[in-house]
């Protein structure tokens, strides 16, 4: 089965420029999770759609990030503007419906480099 | 969120077993005890998971202590390929939970395998 799709594959920008990330998950995967992963640290979670809805954005820094995930199906990831902090690798993620407890299939990640 | 706790780094040589601990002494009953790992360049990969009995898949095995409070990720037979960072994760299965699905990455341990 096809995996989870990301793009682009790597992006830079200068600082106080706004850019998008796109994440096609599995197809029939309710779950899908948006990571952020700095240099040496683990993937920090950003935000985690249940379908279409918000389950959890506790961390997503809401005045220059934002996310949607339009019919349940593809997402988008935008920052708007970005930082200098912002580098970092930025993983999506899905899954079944959590309930059934299986495995997250994760991207190959969107490198951003913010200069 | 529960809480897990990893050593940084372990090292082991190669076709050797290879014993991963994790702690997690505020697991609470709903939590599942999942493990990835992550590759050099690329996102993380699921290995196994369970509640509370040992399991075991064609990747690895878990043993899961009686209490559920700590847990031990075993490769068999270690190979260069295995080499990558480590991940034990919690993750809430009762739906309706404030962190139902949620996969909360921390440090991880960082396993080299020499040749």
């Amino acid at each position: 089965e096809a995996g989870v799709a990301q793009s682009p594959r790597y992006k830079i920008i200068e600082k106080r420029q706004s850019v998008a990330f796109w994440c096609n998950p599995i197809s029939g995967h309710a779950t899908l999770y948006w990571y952020q992963q700095i240099l040496g640290q683990g993937p920090k979670l950003l935000i985690q759609f249940q379908n279409n809805g918000v389950v959890d954005d506790s961390q997503l820094p809401k005045d220059r990030f934002s996310a949607e995930r339009l019919k349940g199906v593809d997402s988008t990831l935008k920052i708007q503007p970005a930082k200098l902090e912002d580098s970092a690798v930025y993983l999506c993620a899905s899954s079944l419906e959590p309930g059934m407890n299986t495995e997250a299939f994760f991207g190959q990640g969107t490198r951003l480099t913010v200069v | 969120d529960a809480k897990t706790t990893q050593p940084n780094s372990m090292e082991s040589n190669e076709e050797e077993p290879v014993h991963l601990p994790c702690n997690h002494s505020t697991i609470s009953g709903t939590d599942y005890i999942h493990w990835y790992r992550q590759l050099p360049s690329q996102g993380p990969e699921y290995v196994i998971h369970g509640l509370t009995s040992n399991v075991n898949n064609r990747m690895a095995s878990l043993a899961i202590a009686e209490d559920r409070k700590s847990s031990t990720l075993i490769l068999h037979r270690a190979t260069l390929r295995d080499a990558a960072v480590y991940y034990c994760i919690l993750r809430d299965f009762l739906a309706g939970g404030t962190s139902y699905g949620k996969l909360t990455f921390g440090q991880g341990t960082i396993l080299t395998v020499h040749p």
